[in-house]
């Protein structure tokens, strides 16, 4: 029963190092999303999917990048890392399009130095 | 983007004390939701709320949607030490997407 499995769980990288956070669901869901937590303040959308193929943005989406070229998974890609994406990052998936609770996976720790 | 204002921002509360925090929106949503974060861990659904006006419990939780649709708060009577964590108000905007409050962290002192 694993739900949305995020990996990895840690990670340090210099600034301008690239990496991708990973992300796969097995619930069949649709919708998949991506959030930041900062510390002291709520989770704030980076990226959406409301199915294979398609990607919208959210309310951070600037110096990040995603492809979601299967309904299972929804990697979220950073180009150049900058000290402004430290920060904590959960992948969310819901069967969508209404009213559908979301379900989160158990969060990437990021710190860029 | 929208905001909701969450309290409050932290709670240290005796032992069977009863707990209740709110939040409050300057837009209306049509589901709220509230979830609880602990240590290490991702969000966890406690109670969704579909209906203006509903109230609904899940064990000694009762959250309740308001009239006005802009509001909502959560209830936990007798708390118990594992009621600790970080516990979040959500509102879902149009294409299934949660905005959060800045969330409430709950200490209990046995």
């Amino acid at each position: 029963n694993a739900g949305v499995t995020q990996t990895p769980k840690f990670r340090i990288l210099k600034i301008g190092q690239s990496m991708t956070l990973q992300c796969t669901q097995d619930m069949n869901h649709n919708y998949m999303y991506w959030y930041r937590q900062d510390p002291g303040m709520g989770l704030k959308l980076i990226y959406y999917s409301v199915g294979a193929g398609i990607t919208d943005k959210g309310e951070v989406p600037n110096g990040y990048n995603v492809s979601r070229s299967t309904t299972e998974d929804f990697p979220l890609r950073l180009e150049l890392a900058a000290p402004s994406q430290t920060s904590v990052y959960f992948c969310a998936s819901s069967r969508g399009p209404y009213n559908s609770p979301l379900h989160f996976g158990n969060g990437t720790r990021l710190t860029v130095t | 983007g929208q905001q909701l204002n969450q309290s409050p921002q932290s709670m240290f509360i005796q032992e069977g004390e009863d707990v209740s925090m709110n939040c409050t929106s300057s837009s209306i949503f049509n589901t709220w939701l509230w979830y609880k974060q602990e240590p290490g861990e991702g969000p966890v659904l406690l109670i969704a709320l579909y209906k203006a006006g509903e109230l609904t419990s899940n064990g000694r939780l009762t959250a309740q949607f308001g009239i006005t649709r802009k509001d909502s708060f959560l209830n936990i009577s007798a708390s118990i030490p594992s009621d600790v964590g970080i516990y979040f108000c959500a509102g879902m905007e149009y294409g299934n997407k949660l905005v959060f409050g800045a969330g409430t962290i709950l200490r209990v002192k046995s």
